[in-house]
């Protein structure tokens, strides 16, 4: 079982839609959370934390559930240059081991 | 700023051969990683030094060896590449603390015929 697992999409939606993509993890160990974004043949970029009370960056909000192991991301009012893979990540401190889910592809529609 | 620096960035190999994956971070990070991403796979750990002295497998270090040559320095190393070796290799370093995040470099194409 994939320590990380997502749902790999696509996601095809179009400009001005609100998106949610969903992460569970395996590991009740895991201590940071993040979503990173890839563009198409660049490497991950972090987008943004998530943190236990949930967060909001603009448009993007992240969610975590501890007790059901599963992370959320939230974005609303989609943009052209949403258009990405976004990447679920979770690090075990148990030597500072990040581990990636396998993406969600978006591609937003004019 | 640089950031994390991976060379070569491009590379062909016959089956066989062997080459070094060169990696350098300027972020003073204790940690650092190497990872392959396939296509459906997303991105597995080949390797990861948690701290300098310190190298430890992750789940797909078979065929590959690494040096954490100095706090800034990782390298990997393909001792005879096979076609199933073929894919984009990414490096990436970090703090050793919890919610820090993993900074890349900018990737190695690698194909091996």
């Amino acid at each position: 079982r994939k320590e990380v697992e997502q749902d790999p999409g696509p996601f095809n939606v179009p400009e001005g839609a609100t998106v949610a993509f969903n992460c569970t993890y395996s590991n009740s160990a895991s201590q940071s959370f993040f979503w990173y974004r890839q563009d198409c043949r660049k490497e991950p970029k972090l987008l943004m934390s998530v943190y236990s009370s949930g967060n909001e960056d603009g448009r993007f909000t992240a969610q975590l559930n501890r007790a059901s192991q599963y992370i959320s991301l939230l974005i609303r009012d989609s943009k052209l240059s949403d258009s990405a893979t976004y990447l679920c990540v979770v690090n075990f401190k148990t030597g500072n081991q990040f581990y990636f889910g396998t993406g969600t592809s978006l591609t937003v529609i004019p | 700023n640089a950031g994390v620096t991976q060379t070569p960035k491009f590379q062909v190999l016959k089956t066989g051969q062997s080459m070094t994956l060169q990696c350098a971070q300027d972020m003073n990070h204790n940690s650092m990683y190497w990872y392959r991403q396939d296509p459906g796979m997303g991105l597995r750990l080949i390797y990861y030094s948690a701290s300098e002295g310190t190298t430890d497998k992750g789940e797909v270090p078979n065929g590959y060896n690494v040096s954490r040559l100095n706090k800034r320095e990782f390298s990997l190393r393909l001792e005879s590449a096979a076609p199933s070796q073929t894919s984009v290799y990414f490096c990436a370093s970090s703090e050793w603390a919890v919610a820090y995040e993993a900074f890349f470099g900018q990737g190695t194409r690698l194909t091996v015929v």
